[in-house]
């Protein structure tokens, strides 16, 4: 079955500290990656797609093939990136459970 | 930039009613999707539409239907509400051709059934 796992509810670290907010998908051939994001009080939006290899705000995802992973990473995180965040595959767009981000001063 | 509007953010229904959610997207998309958000669960497909009067059923299509008359608008609907339908549901769109690409979501309805 095709799926997308975010294996943690919540993370929580210190402004400042690197963050990982991880996701494993289980897809037939090689699925379209997209990390979205919803701030409190926001409708939400995409973050990043794979395919643009892109960094926004600060953030980049790795695909690993290998793995089946495609987790995102901040090297440094701020306050504003206090968020809920999801991982999504495929066309019609598989999301994971989300993971929340608390980014403590 | 993109709009997707929602009519109803807030939604109080009691068990057995039907109920109606409307979407609405301004940038000509064909496609159209609608998902309901839940807590532990994430983003759940309940249905989509490629194209005007076409739908296909996502992966939570049970008790729920759609309609779509026209490009720019796609309608939720729940025939006999019930309790387990209490959620968020998200509307969304995009433009891009065999693909679901970067989605555009509404601000979503909130969705308590009594």
């Amino acid at each position: 079955a095709q799926r997308v796992t975010q294996p943690e509810k919540l993370l929580s670290v210190f402004k400042g500290a690197p963050v990982e907010l991880k996701c494993n998908y289980s897809y037939s051939g090689s699925p379209e990656l997209f990390w979205y994001v919803q701030y409190s009080r926001q409708r939400l939006q995409l973050l990043l797609r794979h395919i643009s290899r892109e960094s926004i705000k600060g953030f980049t995802a790795d695909l690993n093939k290998g793995e089946t992973s495609f987790h995102l990473k901040k090297p440094f995180a701020q306050e504003e990136d206090s968020a809920m965040y999801y991982c999504a595959a495929g066309g019609k767009l598989i999301f994971g459970q989300g993971t929340e981000l608390s980014v403590k001063p | 930039d993109v709009k997707v509007t929602q009519s109803s953010r807030y939604l109080v229904k009691r068990t057995g009613e039907k109920v109606f959610l409307e979407c609405v997207q301004d940038m000509d998309h064909e496609n159209m999707f609608w998902y309901r958000q839940d807590p532990g669960l994430g983003l759940r497909l309940i249905y989509f539409s490629y194209d005007v009067k076409m739908k296909e059923k996502g992966d939570i299509p049970e008790g729920y239907s759609v309609s779509r008359e026209k490009k720019e608008r796609f309608s939720l609907i729940l025939e006999s509400a019930s309790t387990n339908q209490t959620s968020m549901y998200l509307c969304a769109s995009n433009g891009e051709t065999g693909s679901a690409g970067e989605l555009f979501f509404g601000e979503g309805s909130r969705l308590t059934v009594l």
